[in-house]
């Protein structure tokens, strides 16, 4: 079956530093790639998707690369705003997603 | 164009109670996801339905779980004889048609359940 493995958070780090989140998959055929932001007591919100391999979702600033080789779609973002602490989730599929058990993003002024 | 409409937003039931958790989809779509988020967890798939239909329940959990999606009205998750373990936040997502390259779901804001 799917499934997506996130870095555990949180990740703390200090404004206009660089973030990277880890997301790995595992699918049958090419599912699409997302991420959403969820912030505190929120629902989830689309953040970027990519539907095929080679892809780049981009959003706010954030970017992400639907990398078929290594089953990855990193998030990544230049720098960072105290705005942007929330919780990000990595999910494959259509429909019916399948997560990531999400990373929480702590950002510092 | 109104977005994905879940309501109560909050609701707390005591043990053996039922709750029931609505969501209007956005104007246009008709397919309907719930999903569970636990304390501290990402979320996990429940049940997919289209109107009158349900199309695949294999995350609902095989008993006092159920959910419809009328022809008239919201979709509805119903639980019955809710236990501690049932506190989550349940999120309702929609999406204008089968699932396909071009369709991206949409997230309500939740409703989140507590169970005293």
């Amino acid at each position: 079956g799917n499934s997506v493995t996130q870095m555990e958070g949180p990740v703390t780090l200090s404004e206009e530093a660089f973030l990277t989140i880890n997301c790995t998959y595992t699918a049958t055929g090419y599912p699409s790639l997302f991420w959403y932001v969820q912030y505190p007591g929120e629902g989830l919100q689309l953040l970027l998707k990519a539907t095929k391999a080679d892809d780049k979702g981009s959003n706010k600033g954030f970017e992400a690369t639907y990398r078929k080789e290594t089953t990855s779609f990193h998030l990544e973002k230049g720098s960072v705003q105290v705005s942007d602490s929330a919780v990000y989730f990595c999910a494959l599929g259509w429909g019916m997603l399948t997560f990531g058990g999400g990373t929480r993003l702590m950002v510092k002024p | 164009n109104a977005g994905v409409m879940q309501n109560p937003r909050h609701l707390v039931r005591r043990r053996g109670q039922e709750a029931r958790l609505r969501c209007s989809p956005m104007k246009g779509h008709s397919h309907v996801y719930w999903y569970r988020q636990l304390p501290e967890e990402g979320l996990k798939f429940m049940v997919y339905l289209q109107k009158e239909n349900i199309i695949d329940e294999s995350g609902m959990p095989k008993e006092r779980f159920s959910a419809e999606f009328p022809k008239e009205g919201p979709s509805i998750l119903r639980i019955q004889q809710v236990v501690r373990g049932d506190s989550a936040a349940y999120f309702c997502a929609s999406s204008p048609g089968k699932e396909s390259s071009g369709n991206t779901i949409y997230f309500g804001e939740g409703s989140w359940l507590t169970v005293v």
